[in-house]
């Protein structure tokens, strides 16, 4: 069956350029994930959208960061005016709810030049 | 504050043995512990969970325990197989809030 997919695969931009980073969660999950890795870090929670309630941005590292969900479904995280800090492994996870087991997709590497 | 931590940055076993990762946490509300497993460029991939009313969870060569009293849980992998080489994040929640991650523990197992 189909999993969680995100896209692009890589995506090498330079400082100061916008960057969208896209996922489609497994079909009939309401909770949707976003995750960075840095290298040789562990898993940085971003962003957190639940059904219709209003997403948990706690994880958001500044404003230039933002992520929006549509329909309930696809997922956009964008990020604006990229640094070289940015650079990192993007991760989007869906659930069934909340607390249940998470699906993890591919992941997006981001480097900023 | 990092709520759920793995102390041990990397872990090498030998092939056959028992692998032993350790997760510690200080949120005496988490209910609800995993274990993920993460091979390079993947994403991680759910490997075995356990909620606090047990202690011990058993899946093949793969257990969890969790000891409550300490806010220690660990996962024991045996025996031990080259395929198993690979970056463990164990997380933890309670209610319907989200996972709480740790910084990951990686495993090499050595043939």
């Amino acid at each position: 069956g189909a999993g969680v997919s995100q896209s692009p695969s890589n995506k090498v931009t330079e400082k100061g350029k916008d960057v969208e980073l896209r996922c489609d969660p497994i079909s009939g999950h309401t909770a949707l994930y976003w995750y960075r890795q840095s290298l040789g870090q562990g898993l940085e929670f971003l962003i957190y959208f639940q059904g219709n309630s209003a997403p948990d941005k706690s994880g958001l590292p500044s404003d230039r960061f933002s992520a929006e969900r549509t329909g309930g479904s696809v997922s956009t995280l964008t990020i604006q005016r990229t640094q070289q800090e940015d650079s990192a492994v993007y991760l989007c996870a869906s659930s069934l709810a909340g607390r249940e087991t998470q699906y993890f997709g591919p992941g997006t590497r981001l480097l900023v030049l | 504050d990092q709520q759920v931590k793995q102390n041990s940055p990397s872990l090498s076993v030998q092939e056959g043995r028992i692998s032993i990762l350790n997760c510690d946490y200080t949120n005496s509300m988490f209910d609800y512990f995993l274990w993920y497993k993460k091979y390079p460029a993947e994403g991680p991939t759910f490997l075995i969970s356990i909620s606090s009313i047990k202690d011990k969870n058993e899946d093949g060569r793969f257990t969890v325990f969790l000891n409550k009293s300490a806010k220690h849980l660990s996962l024991h992998i045996v025996p031990s197989q080259p395929g198993d080489s690979a970056v463990y994040f164990c997380a933890a929640s309670f209610g319907n809030e989200k996972l709480t991650f740790g910084t990951g523990t990686r495993l090499t197992i050595i043939p």
